[in-house]
């Protein structure tokens, strides 16, 4: 068990409304990462974290941003919602300490999200 | 940027039969590869990883992958496969200097009696 908890697991919303997702991590690790899932995409990285305060962009990082004003939390928004951003949304910590990268992403259970 | 190409979105197998899951990379520089499973509902969950010690990778339950950079290939499999394998499978590569992974877009796999 990675200690990964992700909230809400699932919401329902209206478009133009903004929306924060939520990964709480139990086991310090120091990079986080927001994904989303989608039919025929597999996993995209939205954003990730490779410390407090310390973020980066992924390959689909338009109309998120991402927050981590502490180890254990990394927070997504979507400022103003769009039917397009319906996805299930993943949380990921890196498993390894800083300089013994293995590579491994550990899965939190995911957020589904509709955007109506 | 590195990626990797599942072929074949669905793959159809008999309960104790060969699975035979494929991936092929793009790098000129031989990469650290993964295989993940999904079960439904679930998040990932890593199955394999090559990350340049040996080219036959063996994981859990009874699957392994061979890198062979020859063919820029990293398929998975298993010899014999089982109702509980049925799940969503994703190889993934590292990018970015190994601090991102990059995603196929899956290959779901269904066991048949």
């Amino acid at each position: 068990d990675a200690g990964i908890t992700q909230s809400p697991r699932h919401k329902v919303t209206e478009t133009g409304t903004p929306v924060t997702l939520r990964c709480h991590q139990t086991e310090n690790h120091r990079y986080m990462y927001w994904y989303r899932q989608d039919p025929g995409h597999g996993l995209r990285l939205i954003h990730y974290s490779y410390g407090v305060k310390d973020t980066d962009k992924g390959e689909v990082s338009d109309g998120y941003s991402v927050s981590r004003s502490k180890t254990e939390d990394f927070l997504l928004t979507l400022e103003s919602a769009t039917s397009s951003q319906t996805s299930v949304y993943f949380c990921a910590i890196r498993g390894g300490n800083t300089g013994d990268y293995t590579g491994e992403l550990f899965f939190g259970e995911g957020s589904r999200l509709t955007v109506l | 940027a590195q990626s990797v190409t599942q072929l074949g979105s669905h793959v159809s197998v008999s309960e104790g039969a060969l699975v035979l899951l494929r991936c092929n990379y793009s790098s000129s520089v031989p990469p650290y590869l993964f295989w993940y499973v999904q079960y439904p509902n679930q998040g990932l969950q890593l199955l394999l990883k090559y990350t340049s010690a040996a080219t036959l990778v063996k994981g859990i339950n009874g699957f392994e992958a061979e890198f062979k950079k020859s063919e820029t290939s990293f398929h998975l499999t298993k010899p014999s496969a089982h109702m509980s394998d049925a799940a969503e499978y994703f190889c993934a590569t590292d990018w970015g200097g190994g601090n991102k992974l990059t995603f196929g877009t899956g290959t779901q796999l269904k066991v048949e009696l």
